[in-house]
């Protein structure tokens, strides 16, 4: 079955290091795999989306890697601030219509960061 | 543009009683997306809505149904209901259009469901 792991459920960092969070899948083949953000009681917000013939995607302090070979993500946050602590997922989209966004995303359970002062 | 907006935002039923959850997608969206959140746990897909009908389903029972209005609005509707829907439920808005490029998808603050 499909499956879905974010590496760690929790992960603390000191405050301007470089966090990495890791999602790894098996039996799955995504088109596109994105990141969100998730702070306590809110919705997901999207941060960086990556297609399955890219390798890597940078948005200011972000950056998305993505190995198909692998089966495997790495989501980068540089220069970590308190303001960056939230949980994080991992959602993956197997693109079934047309090559565009199925948008009927599997989430991991993602990685609560902690950005410590 | 208010964004996907969803209501209510905290609502507690009873074991067996039924609930209506809605949703109204960001402006120009055209596809609705529904997913159950439980504590500590990522989101889960229970259906989405294209066109006014059901597009695909994720592995919930038939308890679990939806409408989508001629507006692009949504319900979710949950029957009978049990301790386990306990949830956050989550709407997403997205624009479908075949062969486009991806768009970005939208999510809703959630519907806080409790049973007791």
């Amino acid at each position: 079955s499909q499956k879905i792991e974010q590496n760690s459920e929790a992960l603390n960092i000191q405050e301007g290091k470089t966090a990495t969070l890791t999602c790894n899948y098996t039996n799955y083949s995504p088109a596109y795999l994105q990141w969100y953000r998730q702070d306590p009681g809110r919705g997901p917000v999207f941060l960086l989306l990556i297609r399955e013939n890219e390798k890597e995607k940078r948005k200011e302090r972000l950056k998305v890697t993505f190995d198909t070979t692998l089966k495997q993500s790495l989501f980068h946050i540089t220069a970590s601030q308190p303001a960056d602590s939230a949980t994080y997922l991992c959602a993956l989209d197997p693109a079934e219509y047309s090559g565009a966004g199925s948008y009927q995303l599997t989430f991991g359970k993602g990685t609560k960061l902690s950005v410590i002062p | 543009d208010a964004g996907v907006t969803q209501s209510p935002t905290h609502l507690i039923k009873t074991r067996g009683q039924q609930v209506t959850l809605r949703c109204s997608p960001k402006s120009g969206h055209d596809t609705v997306s529904w997913y159950q959140q439980a504590l500590g746990q990522g989101p889960q897909f229970i259906f989405q809505y294209y066109e006014e009908e059901e597009r695909q389903r994720g592995n919930f029972p038939d308890r679990f149904s939806g409408h989508q209005f001629p507006n692009y609005s949504s319900e979710l509707n949950v029957n009978a209901l049990l301790l386990g829907d306990s949830a956050l439920y989550l709407c997403a808005s997205s624009l479908s259009e075949g062969g486009r490029d991806y768009n970005d998808q939208f999510f809703g603050p959630g519907t806080r469901l409790t049973v007791l």
